[in-house]
């Protein structure tokens, strides 16, 4: 079966750096991808990765180590704007190209 | 980025009517969609997964006779719930594949009285 976990919520300090940790178990592991949703709206796009190692971007990076099942996203700067939901996908290969989401992890940015 | 549209963007009805929801993509074609429902404080759900011209492929527990899906074309697809419940209200997010990047539409907040 498919399974994918993350914290449900997290509370950082505006300014500081969070580690929102994703833990899977998938077959056919084709890419992990994390997004940014806020309520009431779509998820958008924050990073994808196939192979082992850390993407950076801007004020967020993400990591993957596919021996272990395990990424995570880092955001540094903590602004209050970065409060959202994020929430992390593994794309099962064979299968369409879907999308299996995990549960989200509820970030607070408190001033 | 690509664009994505769905209509409406919220609807509200009555228990037991059908309600249709579009998705389009608009600059680009969408040879898979697949569509997501995502109750409040949860993650997004897989529905179902279409290819153009083809019938859909329904995840399971989701009743395929209910949650109609309709994609005729590259750039639309059509999602109508039948005899809609309460319990169907819920947000609906169209999700259409270009190649390999996966694009989300802004979602239909569905509300059954």
């Amino acid at each position: 079966g498919q399974n994918i976990d993350q914290p449900t919520e997290m509370t950082a300090t505006e300014g500081a750096i969070v580690q929102i940790n994703c833990t899977y178990q998938t077959s056919g592991f084709n890419g992990l991808f994390w997004y940014q949703q806020h309520a009431g709206e779509a998820p958008t796009f924050l990073s994808y990765n196939v192979l082992d190692g850390l993407e950076e971007k801007g004020r967020f990076s993400s990591f993957l180590s596919r021996s272990k099942g395990y990424s995570y996203l880092l955001l540094k700067e903590l602004q209050m704007k970065d409060s959202a939901s994020y929430l992390c996908a593994v794309r099962v290969y064979n299968q369409g190209g879907k999308l299996i989401f995990g549960q989200g992890t509820e970030l607070s940015v408190k001033p | 980025g690509a664009v994505v549209s769905q209509h409406p963007s919220w609807v509200i009805c009555k228990s037991g009517t059908s309600v249709k929801i579009e998705c389009r993509s608009l600059d680009f074609q969408a040879t898979t969609m697949f569509w997501y429902r995502q109750f409040p404080k949860q993650s997004l759900m897989l529905m179902a997964t279409s290819n153009e011209g083809s019938k859909a492929t329904y995840e399971q527990g989701v009743e395929k006779d209910k949650f109609l899906i309709n994609h005729a074309s590259l750039t639309l697809s059509t999602l109508t719930v039948t005899s809609a419940h309460p319990e169907d209200s819920s947000f609906y997010i169209c999700s259409p594949l270009d190649r390999y990047e996966q694009f989300f539409g802004p979602g239909t907040r569905l509300t059954v009285l």
